[in-house]
């Protein structure tokens, strides 16, 4: 049963680097032509999508984040990196990994994490 | 980018009432929307791709129509476990954008 776990650094300071990784199990990443992406959701708001890398390893990005996002994958590892420079408060949310199954439906998501932008 | 308004933004239901949500989109998004349940806590549910697709092990209670930029998500007769945020997204063109939620209560 594919499974998705998000880990890295619950605390960031501002100015610096979040860093999360996306580890799947159940399922080579490199298999099923899947794309894999990033949601993130500020307590108690909605959802926005942050980024998607394809298959092919090429990447799309929010244009609202687009400077400051880069998703990138470790075949090796069988996980997918997503990195946040120059963070704020406004980044602080819980950030969720997920499969696209078709044309950006996600069918498979990590149970998310919490990330906390301080000063 | 396409925005996605869903309405209403919350309601009251009882257990066994037919709910309905929509979801308009800020311009034309073929048959490329797709459906979400969200549990407090919890990483948001997809229950129907594509419009009118039902994911798999989803409850046949859940239904979805619509296309161009009108959509509907129905739950034929509401149960206790469906009190949650529903969510439409479209994944028509990039930025995939989300509806502001529905939050369905118990009346």
């Amino acid at each position: 049963q594919l499974q998705l776990q998000e880990s890295g650094s619950g605390l960031v300071k501002v100015s610096q680097t979040l860093s999360l990784t996306c580890a799947v199990a159940g399922e080579s990443i490199s298999s099923g032509g899947f794309s894999w992406g990033w949601i993130r959701q500020p307590l108690g708001k909605g959802l926005e999508w942050i980024g998607y890398i394809y298959p092919s390893g090429s990447t799309d990005y929010n244009p609202s984040l687009k400077s400051r996002v880069s998703i990138s994958v470790d075949m090796s590892k069988n996980h997918f990196t997503l990195r946040l420079s120059s963070v704020t408060a406004a980044d602080t949310a819980v950030y969720y990994c997920a499969r696209d199954l078709t044309s950006g439906a996600f069918d498979i998501w990590g149970q998310g994490i919490v990330v906390t932008v301080s000063s | 980018d396409i925005q996605m308004t869903q309405s209403p933004s919350s309601l009251s239901a009882s257990v066994g009432d037919r709910v309905t949500i929509t979801c308009r989109a800020s311009q034309t998004i073929n048959n490329y929307l797709n459906w979400y349940l969200q549990k407090p806590g919890k990483a948001p549910k997809l229950l129907i791709y594509a419009a009118f697709n039902l994911q798999s092990g989803v409850p046949s209670r859940f239904s979805g129509s619509g296309s161009g930029t009108e959509f509907t998500l129905t739950i034929s007769s509401l149960q206790p476990e469906d009190f949650a945020t529903f969510y439409c997204q479209q994944g028509y063109s990039s930025p995939l954008t989300f509806g502001g939620g529905t939050k369905v209560e118990i009346k």
